[in-house]
């Protein structure tokens, strides 16, 4: 079957760095997706890797390593309104995403 | 319209009603995908539309029906409603290729009693 695994929940101090990781197990890989989900509110797109590497975007980056099924979003100089949920998506090889449960994070002063 | 809307925002429900969510969008995209996001649960996908005209089943299909006659409307239809579909349901679009990502509607949240 297909999955996708996250931490279900990360606590962090503002100002610092915080890694969330994701490994998934997908039938054919596409490209995978990081989105983040204020409480209430839809999700919003931060990041795609289809490559192996890093993808840099500001504050947020992005690793990914296919023969490991493996990702991180780096999250840097953290700030409140970054207390958000954050998920890690994957492309199967029907072109579907298939999603993890997310990763709340809560960000302390 | 800018973007991608959703109605109602919320609704409660009888069991064994049937009951249509309404999404649209304005950005001329050709895909489009209905999710419904769970406490502890990832997004699941409901159906999905590649283009006006063609629709497909995604994970968790039954009980749920959706139609697409145009390239803006993608409804979907709850045809007798049971309580296990009280969930957040979210509409989506994307333009066509695999790197495009979707933009989400702001979501219904429906509760079946």
């Amino acid at each position: 079957g297909q999955n996708i695994d996250q931490p279900t929940e990360m606590t962090a101090t503002e100002g610092a760095i915080v890694q969330i990781n994701c490994t998934y197990q997908t039938s054919g890989f596409n490209g995978l997706f990081w989105y983040q989900q204020h409480a209430g509110e839809a999700p919003t797109f931060l990041s795609y890797n289809v490559l192996d590497g890093l993808e840099e975007k500001g504050r947020f980056s992005s690793f990914l390593s296919r023969s490991k099924g493996y990702s991180y979003l780096l999250l840097k100089e953290l700030q409140m309104k970054d207390s958000a949920s954050y998920l890690c998506a994957v492309m199967d090889s029907n072109y579907q995403l298939i999603w993890g449960a997310g990763t709340k994070l809560i960000i302390k002063p | 319209i800018a973007g991608i809307t959703q109605a109602p925002t919320s609704q409660i429900l009888a069991a064994g009603r049937r009951m249509t969510l309404r999404c649209t969008q304005d950005m001329r995209h050709n895909a489009m995908y209905w999710y419904r996001q769970d406490l502890g649960l990832g997004l699941r996908l409901i159906h999905y539309s590649n283009t006006a005209g063609t629709t497909g089943k995604g994970e968790v299909p039954d009980g749920y029906s959706v139609s697409r006659a145009n390239t803006d409307d993608f409804p979907l239809t709850l045809a007798s409603a049971v309580p296990s579909q009280t969930s957040v349901y979210f509409c989506a679009s994307s333009a066509s290729g695999s790197y495009n990502e979707q933009f989400f509607g702001p979501g219904t949240r429906l509760t079946v009693l």
